[in-house]
C-alpha cells in the first residue's frame, strides 16, 4: 500500500460526458502528479501540483483540468470525453522536503476510465 | 527533452532463470534520476528503486539488481532466478531535478512473463 488514494477505481461513462477523479496524497506530502497510461501512449505526465499550485504541465488536453484543495487531495476534471479517453489515471504524490530530494513518486492504484 | 527506450517489448522465461531487462536513455541534464517500476496484472505501479545520475555502483536488492552505465546511458535490470510472481510490466522511468518538479518520463515498458 502506497498511501495515494484514489477514487473511484472503475467508472464508465459516455462521450460528452465529463468526470471528476479523485485523489488523496500520502500523509504529509504536498506534491499530486497525474498521469495518463493508454495503450498508444504509454505513461504520460498530465500535471504537477505543489501546495494548492500548480507547478508544473504535461500533455494535458484543453478538455481536462486539475485542482489541489487546502487539505492536499486532488481532484482531475475530464470533460467532454472522447473514446480515446479511456485510459488508467494515475496519481502519485511525492517526498519533497526541500533542496536535494529525491524525486521519489508514490503511485496510487489507478482510476480506470472507460468511455463508451 | 528526453527519452528513456525499452526495446524489449515482450519477455518470456521459464521460472528459476535469470533474466534482464534493458533500459537506455536520453537526456541533457547533468543531473537526472532514473528509476524502475513493476505494474503486476493488479494494474498499480510499484516503486523498485531510484538511481541519481552521480551514482554509478550497482545495486542489489535480494534477486534484484541493477546495473548503471553512464557511459552507455545504460540503466539495466536483472531478475536473478525469476519467480512466477514477476510476471508484470516493467518500467523504467527518467527524471530531472530542476524547478521542483519530478516529472517522470517512461519507457513503454516490458512485459515480463514468467512461465512456471
Amino acid at each position: 500500500d502506497s498511501g495515494v488514494t484514489q477514487t473511484p477505481k472503475h467508472l464508465i461513462t459516455a462521450t460528452g460526458q465529463r468526470v471528476t477523479l479523485r485523489c488523496s496524497p500520502r500523509s504529509g506530502d504536498l506534491s499530486v502528479y497525474w498521469y495518463q497510461q493508454s495503450l498508444d501512449q504509454g505513461l504520460q505526465f498530465l500535471i504537477q501540483y505543489y501546495n494548492g499550485e500548480e507547478r508544473a504541465k504535461g500533455n494535458i488536453l484543453e478538455r481536462f483540468s486539475a485542482q489541489q484543495f487546502p487539505d492536499l487531495h486532488s481532484e482531475l476534471n475530464l470533460s467532454s470525453l472522447e473514446l480515446g479517453d479511456s485510459a488508467l489515471y494515475f496519481c502519485a504524490s511525492s517526498v519533497e522536503k526541500g533542496g536535494g530530494d529525491t524525486g521519489e513518486l508514490f503511485f496510487g492504484e489507478g482510476s480506470r476510465l472507460t468511455v463508451l | 527533452a528526453q527519452k528513456v527506450t525499452q526495446a524489449q517489448t515482450e519477455i518470456s522465461v521459464v521460472e528459476k532463470e535469470d533474466v534482464t531487462l534493458d533500459c537506455v536513455y536520453e537526456t541533457r541534464d547533468t543531473t537526472y534520476y532514473l528509476f524502475w517500476y513493476k505494474q503486476p496484472p493488479s494494474g498499480e505501479l510499484v516503486f523498485l528503486i531510484r538511481r541519481n545520475s552521480f551514482d554509478e555502483q550497482n545495486e542489489i536488492s535480494g534477486r534484484y539488481s541493477w546495473n548503471f552505465q553512464k557511459s552507455t546511458s545504460s540503466f539495466n535490470f536483472t531478475i536473478t532466478a525469476s519467480q512466477v510472481v514477476d510476471s508484470a510490466v516493467y518500467f523504467c522511468a527518467l527524471t530531472y531535478s530542476g524547478a521542483g518538479s519530478y516529472q517522470l518520463t517512461f519507457g513503454k515498458g516490458t512485459k515480463l512473463s514468467v512461465i512456471p
